[in-house]
């Protein structure tokens, strides 16, 4: 499977903005670049997903480089709600079969 | 609306006992996953099930099995229980199993093993 390489942690204030990097230099051109969010003692939540284009949803926007070397997730106002690992996660049927594989995320503080 | 219900929400069992955890993926919904998460760890994928047949297999243990049932539900069966299987169990559910699907997670199930 193509890896992803996140920061382990990361501190933003709230309401502010916050941008979650995401390499992934492996990455095929059919794989699919999907986030999700584990908030403590809760199953993971999906976020956002995207091939090539940029996407935006309720939650977030995904915003993908244009070598799709590297992805961001952005937060447009952080809430204290919002402090969870963050997964970046690359998903190809061909290749992974069906399966979501986490890896490492990014754990997200967010300060009052 | 509706979600993923995983049942039960917390089970303690002996070393050797059996366990069995049920999903009921969302309506509609065709594909069900199975995860396993120890304690500090991240999610890691057992096995999942399109249409009733099983898609894809992770590391799932041999004492384990699963299976989706014609209501959709699916079944994690699991024998010869040991302390290191204590973790917390999730199920997702998606509308089909492709890459550009998003998944749906329940709540889990947490096992400990005594």
């Amino acid at each position: 499977d193509a890896k992803t390489t996140q920061p382990n942690s990361m501190e933003s204030n709230e309401e502010e903005p916050v941008h979650l990097p995401c390499n992934h230099s492996t990455i095929s051109g059919t794989d699919y670049i999907h986030w999700y969010r584990q908030l403590p003692s809760q199953g993971p939540e999906y976020v956002i997903h995207g091939l090539t284009s940029n996407v935006n949803n309720r939650m977030a926007s995904l915003a993908i480089a244009e070598d799709r070397k590297s992805s961001t997730l952005i937060l447009h106002r952080a809430t204290l709600r919002d402090a969870a690992v963050y997964y970046c996660i690359l998903r190809d049927e061909e290749t992974s079969g069906s399966r979501l594989t986490f890896g490492e995320g990014t754990q997200l503080t967010v300060n009052p | 609306a509706a979600g993923v219900i995983q049942s039960p929400r917390h089970l303690i069992k002996e070393k050797r006992e059996t366990a069995t955890l049920k999903c009921y993926p969302i309506p509609r919904h065709d594909t069900v996953y199975w995860y396993q998460q120890g304690p500090g760890q991240d999610p890691q994928f057992l096995i999942s099930f399109y249409e009733k047949m099983q898609s894809d297999k992770g590391s799932i243990p041999d004492r384990f099995s699963a299976q989706q049932f014609s209501d959709y539900h699916s079944e994690l069966n699991m024998s010869s229980l040991e302390l290191g299987d204590s973790a917390l169990y999730f199920c997702a559910s998606s509308l089909g199993g492709q890459e550009n699907t998003e998944a749906f997670f329940g709540q889990g199930t947490r096992l400990t093993v005594v």
